[in-house]
């Protein structure tokens, strides 16, 4: 069965300094990984893909598949980065979608 | 495109009564998936539908939820008879057919149960 892990539930980083958000899944197939993101008060929306190797924000993920890890890493955390992100694992022939429990990002002025 | 849309936004109940939550996904979204968020589990796959047909409910906890999906652009989740355990934040989103990933998320209902 696939799972998606998030170690931290609440990661607090002085602003300015690097962020890294770690993410490890479990997944028998193929990886399709995603950042989604929830700033306070908005929707819940998606941040990155892994396939399309972007930089959104000046986040950037790299699918590790040696280590079936996926973290979320910025060089200089902005108070604006303050959220709750999730990754997500897409998985089966209906591309069912399964969600890690979250970190809470907290960047200190 | 006022997005997907949820109802109610807030809901509070006392333990045994019916709850129904409600979804209106994107307009020519072929999948439509019902969350539910709380602090210790984070974002849990409850249901989701391809086509208005249920793929996969093994995330429904147990017999009190059900869902619905009479047509491509309504569906419901049913808490009967709730419990305050049920207390959660629960989001419905939805997505395009070949754009696996990205979901777009309605605003959630909270429900809390007394």
């Amino acid at each position: 069965a696939q799972r998606v892990t998030q170690p931290e539930k609440l990661l607090s980083v002085f602003k300015g300094a690097p962020v890294e958000l770690k993410c490890n899944y479990s997944y028998s197939g193929s990886p399709e990984l995603f950042w989604y993101v929830q700033y306070s008060r908005q929707r819940l929306q998606l941040l990155l893909r892994h396939i399309s190797r972007e930089s959104i924000k000046g986040f950037t993920a790299d699918l590790n598949k040696g280590e079936t890890s996926f973290h979320l890493k910025k060089p200089f955390a902005q108070e604006e980065d303050s959220a709750m992100y999730y990754c997500a694992l897409i998985s089966g022939g209906y591309q069912k979608v399964t969600f890690g429990i979250g970190t809470k990002l907290q960047v200190i002025p | 495109d006022a997005g997907v849309i949820q109802s109610p936004r807030h809901e509070v109940t006392e333990m045994g009564q019916e709850v129904t939550l409600r979804c209106k996904p994107i307009s020519g979204h072929d999948y439509l998936f019902w969350y539910r968020q709380t602090m210790m589990r984070g974002l849990e796959l409850l249901i989701y539908f391809n086509n208005n047909v249920p793929i996969d409910d093994s995330g429904m906890p147990e017999d009190r939820f059900s869902a619905k999906m009479p047509n491509a652009s309504f569906s419901t989740l049913k808490i009967q008879p709730s419990e305050p355990r049920d207390s959660a934040v629960y989001f419905c989103a939805s997505r395009r057919q070949g754009r696996a990933g990205e979901l777009f998320f309605g605003e959630g209902s909270r429900l809390t149960v007394l």
